[in-house]
């Protein structure tokens, strides 16, 4: 079946820590993001990226890091330097950035920070 | 950044009757789309617009693409318990392709 897989679902994590949050997409899409959501607030991007090698800051860039070394997967980190990383994690994909943004989304990961 | 404008920010409503919310912001798009959220799920694509003055129909769903670029709206007739859920906007621009999410709709449906 073709889709986006985040994993884990659920993420704990001690004060401190970096952690990896993984997405995978089967779709032959170009474009992928990360978008952070608080409870009852709207996602807010973190990073995109349009194309392998490259990608661009969100509004919200500060504490997190990525890659896209390949088309298929485009990893988050949430580093130390993150002041407030309990959040839930959603992870998309479109065709591409240019006309073609109908995004589509994984099930998130849930990271709790204690 | 750029914001989206999303109300109203949560709607309580009788099984049957119909619902409208709408997005509105002081920049131009390309692209609107209109996502549900289910709890502790990701968002679901609803509906697709591409062009300004576009009125494009899911089931019981229409949205609009405003004539100003600047603005959407959904509709959804005759609300059943399923509707239940958090509705949010998006809309993007061409020459970036950023995509950003208004803050979204609670809707709750009493049977």
């Amino acid at each position: 079946d073709g889709g986006i897989t985040q994993s884990p679902k659920y993420l704990f994590r001690k004060e401190g820590q970096n952690v990896t949050l993984s997405c995978e997409q089967n779709l032959n899409h170009d474009a992928m993001y990360w978008y952070r959501q608080d409870p009852g607030q709207g996602l807010r991007l973190i990073y995109y990226s349009q194309i392998v090698n490259d990608f661009q800051k969100g509004d919200i860039a500060e504490g997190y890091s990525v890659s896209r070394e390949k088309k298929e997967s485009f990893p988050l980190t949430v580093t130390s330097a993150q002041k407030n990383p309990t959040a839930f994690y959603l992870c998309a994909s479109s065709i591409d950035l240019y006309g073609n943004t109908e995004a589509f989304f994984g099930q998130g990961t849930r990271l709790t920070v204690v | 950044g750029q914001q989206l404008n999303q109300s109203p920010q949560s709607m309580f409503i009788q099984e049957g009757e119909d619902v409208s919310m709408n997005c509105t912001s002081s920049s131009i798009f390309n692209t609107w789309l209109w996502y549900k959220q289910e709890p502790g799920e990701g968002p679901v694509l609803l509906i697709a617009l591409y062009k300004a003055g576009e009125l494009t129909s899911n089931g019981r769903l229409t949205a609009q693409f405003g004539i100003t670029r600047k603005d959407s709206f959904l509709n959804i007739s005759a609300s059943i318990p399923s509707d239940v859920g958090i509705y949010f906007c998006a809309a993007s621009w061409r020459n970036t392709g950023k995509l950003i999410f208004g803050q979204g709709t609670t809707l709750q449906v009493k049977p």
